[in-house]
């Protein structure tokens, strides 16, 4: 089956610095989402990709679909401590299928 | 209040008792996913519903059932728990309409099998 290489596993910043964190993919999705898990609590979508090489920010975030459609990245600027949590990327690769998730990467910020 | 709602937000049992976790959405969607996540790990999916009248079984079904008792409402159940089934299950929906099919968490709910 389809899997996505999430990366890195976990990340520990200090305030104020960007971040980035990508996903692969050996196969082809044609909708990517990023979401964002707090201790505690469900998975939250962030921002959701739904063409090749599109580029979409919410906020101090920024997000892009890879022209290869086997990749999507999340920016993260001027982190602040409450972007702490799980960052999960996650792919479709039609309405019908199953979405298949990464594994994470845990933010951590330093004040 | 929330969209999506999921009863109890925790739960310790003992190994061999029957469980049984619900999800309920205010959200309208056909669509209703029931997914595992252990510590430090991804979602792992367990059962979908893509209506009242369809059940699919996810990743890793074993050891779980499911039931879809109308648009609203998706329950989990564990037929005699065992120790490995201490997680976090989360239960998802999505509308599945063309090009998206994005899915909207529950809260959560924390097992314990002792």
């Amino acid at each position: 089956g389809q899997q996505l290489n999430q990366s890195p596993q976990s990340m520990f910043i200090q305030e104020g610095e960007d971040v980035s964190m990508n996903c692969t993919s050996s196969s082809i999705f044609n909708t990517w989402l990023w979401y964002k898990q707090e201790p505690g609590e469900g998975p939250v979508l962030l921002i959701a990709l739904y063409k090749a090489g599109e580029l979409t920010s919410n906020g101090r975030l920024t997000a892009q679909f890879g022209i290869t459609r086997k990749d999507s990245f999340l920016n993260i600027s001027a982190s602040i401590p409450s972007d702490v949590g799980i960052y999960f990327c996650a792919g479709l690769i039609r309405a019908g299928n199953m979405l298949t998730f990464g594994g994470g990467t845990r933010l951590m910020v330093k004040p | 209040d929330a969209d999506v709602t999921q009863t109890p937000r925790n739960r310790i049992t003992k190994t061999g008792k029957r469980i049984m976790l619900e999800c309920s959405q205010t959200k309208g969607h056909d669509r209703m996913y029931w997914y595992r996540q252990d510590p430090g790990l991804g979602l792992q999916l367990i059962y979908y519903s893509f209506d009242v009248k369809d059940i699919n079984k996810g990743e890793i079904s074993d050891g779980y059932s499911v039931s879809r008792q109308a648009q609203a409402k998706f329950s989990l159940s564990l037929e005699s728990a065992i120790p490995n089934q201490t997680a976090l299950y989360f239960c998802a929906t999505s509308d599945g309409t063309a090009n998206t099919d994005t899915q909207y968490f529950g809260p959560g709910t924390r097992l314990t099998v002792l």
